[in-house]
């Protein structure tokens, strides 16, 4: 079955560090979104990517970066971990359709100390 | 501007009530799309439905019915004789058919707990 998963699951790092946060999907979807998730905001995106060599900013992309090398993975990186950063990261993919529904991956929960 | 916007910050029920949730978006495009998804304790988020621009046809499935209503911009929710299961946030989310545009903007989401 298709699915989209997350690595690590969660991850705790300091303050200044680099990281990675992987997601992996084998729907075969152009469309690949990074959100994150705090109390009070809902999902806020983060970057997203409609293809190979696509990548775009949303509303809170400020510390952020993604890379688009393949259509299976959008991995995003923080450059230099804020405490601000703490939160739960969702990667979603969807298909080339407004109408379509993204399907989610389940989540990494970073702690930035 | 938000443009999904969900009022109810928490909702709580006794098992067997009936949950009605809001839900409020704004957009100028013509032709949009509207989400409910549930995200239960566990984490994951699930899809519920999707409702276009152009059918304002409410729907019951099972527990579950939604009413669209565009001369009030809303799309709400209702978990009809809850049940402790449907403990979960809820979000409401708009897609806006603007050329080769495929973002969700998600509300803030409802906390609904359901008590036994």
């Amino acid at each position: 079955d298709a699915e989209i998963t997350q690595s690590p699951r969660h991850k705790i790092t300091e303050t200044g560090r680099q990281v990675t946060l992987a997601c992996h999907q084998t729907w075969n979807h152009n469309n690949m979104f990074w959100y994150r998730q705090d109390l009070g905001h809902g999902l806020r995106l983060i970057h997203y990517s409609y293809g190979v060599h696509d990548t775009n900013k949303g509303e809170v992309s400020d510390g952020y970066s993604v890379s688009r090398s393949n259509t299976e993975d959008l991995p995003l990186t923080l450059e230099s971990a804020a405490s601000s950063q703490t939160s739960v990261y969702f990667c979603a993919s969807s298909e080339e359709y407004p109408y379509n529904e993204q399907f989610f991956g389940p989540g990494t929960r970073l702690t930035v100390l | 501007a938000q443009k999904v916007t969900q009022a109810q910050t928490e909702i709580s029920v006794v098992e067997k009530e009936d949950v009605t949730l809001d839900c409020v978006y704004e957009t100028r495009d013509t032709t949009y799309y509207l989400f409910w998804y549930k995200q239960p304790p566990s984490g994951e988020l699930v899809f519920l439905i999707r409702r276009n621009s152009f059918d304002e046809q409410n729907e019951i499935s099972g527990r579950y019915s939604w009413n669209f209503q565009k001369s009030t911009s809303s799309f709400n929710f209702t978990i009809t004789a809850s049940q402790v299961v449907d403990s979960a946030v809820y979000f409401c989310a708009l897609s806006e058919a603007t050329s080769n545009d495929y973002k969700l903007s998600f509300g803030a989401g409802t906390t609904v707990t359901v008590r036994a």
